[in-house]
């Protein structure tokens, strides 16, 4: 049973390029979520999202960043025009929730972006 | 506003000791707690959670244990080996505004067990 996927695992942009972060989730799992490593931080909620549709963004920023789980495919983060603070390690993490009493989340390795 | 508080960046102890890693929270609305155990480049790996009616729960050398009325819980790992060396993040979730079961994170404490 592979675990949460995550790619590219590490991905270098130029400022103002467009970064597309690839999940997907384990297997049976139908709800996904995005956080955000900052360097000495812990991770900060983005997203969450079920099937085609956005649950929660209120930890998004308001421009340039966008998710989406289609029907079919990966979980896409987007972030439009990179700029150097978007240099993170971005995390998802999967979780059922059938009949569970708390919301265990399975994480992936993350990709870590770095904008020059 | 950090809801979940870690306050101690790192810790070393030495193997075979008790290793005990504290957080605090400030929203009484959270259900449950998990302690993640991370490793350099890898994602958070999942390792034991207890619910907000409970105030200890044990899984092999780890046990968590939870002061509501604190606002606080630990983690205890006994005996410490030099495989846990690693960061802790402490996490804390809920059905909070909208529906969502967001985790809320702590900024991790540092743990290095020496041989």
């Amino acid at each position: 049973n592979a675990g949460v996927m995550q790619n590219p695992r590490h991905l270098v942009r130029r400022r103002g390029q467009e970064a597309r972060l690839r999940c997907s989730p384990m297997k049976g799992h139908s709800h996904v979520y995005w956080y955000r490593q900052l360097p000495e931080e812990g991770l900060k909620f983005m997203v969450y999202l079920q099937k085609e549709n956005i649950i929660d963004e209120s930890g998004m920023p308001k421009e340039r960043f966008s998710a989406e789980f289609p029907k079919e495919g990966p979980s896409i983060l987007r972030i439009q025009q990179v700029v150097r603070g978007d240099s993170a390690a971005y995390f998802c993490a999967s979780s059922r929730r059938e009949g569970a009493s708390y919301n265990e989340q399975f994480f992936g390795p993350g990709t870590r972006l770095t904008v020059l | 506003d950090q809801q979940v508080k870690q306050n101690s960046p790192s810790l070393s102890v030495q193997e075979g000791r008790i290793s005990i890693l504290n957080c605090d929270y400030t929203n009484s609305m959270f259900d449950y707690f998990l302690w993640y155990k991370k490793y350099p480049a890898e994602g958070p790996t999942f390792l034991i959670s207890i619910s907000s009616i409970k105030d200890k729960n044990e899984d092999g050398r780890f046990t968590v244990f939870l002061n509501k009325s604190a606002k606080h819980l630990s983690l205890h790992i006994v005996p410490s080996q030099p495989g846990d060396s690693a960061v802790y993040f402490c996490a804390a979730g809920g059905v909070l505004q909208g529906g969502s079961e967001k985790l809320v994170f702590g900024k991790g404490t540092k743990l290095t067990v020496n041989p």
